[in-house]
């Protein structure tokens, strides 16, 4: 079965850039599509971006100029850089796979990660 | 983008009970690209249902989803213990992919 963790700095000052990492093991990354996903504390969710193993990408508009999304097929591992946070990033970030043959309905998530955004 | 609106808000029920959840869209889906998860205390969203209503793997059957155009219903036929969570609504028909406000289920 498949698993997927969230690495990377749990504390990002204002202004700079978020920057995590999702691995993923038990299964490879080829031929899904790849989501992360946030969730403010005690709030609901939102889609940041997905991106398919061979490097199509798709952002949501809202957060579109200041987010990037990779994958490292090599590594079995996508990430997600956002910059220009602010407290408003602050949230816990998941990856998300897609079923296979979807974009868009998740059937595997890592445990996320609590990204606080603060001087 | 498609907002999601879920009723209600907040749904008081007891364990035996039958919970039905409401999503309604702001436009109207020609394809059910619609999925249901649930996500309990300091867990990540488990799928319950896509399509509308097809469940997921593993999924038990009191859980059920229908719906078309721009309402769907998830529905718990005997609430157990373990479904008071939090159940949110999602879209995949159209970009950006979003999720409905959430409802949350509570032991009354």
């Amino acid at each position: 079965q498949v698993q997927l963790q969230e690495s990377g700095p749990g504390l990002v000052k204002p202004s700079e850039t978020l920057s995590l990492s999702c691995s993923v093991s038990g299964g490879s990354i080829s031929k899904y599509y790849w989501s992360w996903i946030r969730q403010p504390p005690g709030k609901g969710l939102e889609w940041i971006a997905y991106i398919y193993y061979s490097g199509t990408t798709n952002y949501n508009p809202s957060l579109k100029s200041r987010v990037t999304i990779s994958v490292d097929t090599s590594k079995n591992q996508f990430s997600l850089k956002l910059n220009s946070v602010t407290a408003a990033d602050t949230a816990i970030y998941y990856c998300a796979r897609a079923l296979w043959g979807s974009w868009g309905v998740f059937d595997s998530w890592g445990q996320g990660m609590l990204v606080t955004v603060s001087s | 983008e498609i907002v999601l609106t879920q009723s209600p808000g907040t749904l008081s029920l007891s364990p035996g009970e039958r919970a039905t959840l409401s999503c309604r869209a702001s436009q109207t889906m020609t394809s059910p690209y619609l999925a249901w998860y649930q996500q309990r205390p300091g867990q990540a969203p488990r799928l319950l249902i896509f399509g509308a209503s097809s469940r997921a793997t593993g999924i038990p059957d009191r859980f059920s989803g229908s719906g078309s155009g721009t309402d769907f219903t998830l529905t718990i036929s005997g609430l157990e213990p373990e479904d008071f969570a939090v159940y949110y609504c999602q879209q995949y028909g159209r970009s950006p992919l979003t999720f409905g406000g959430g409802t949350q289920v509570e032991i009354k």
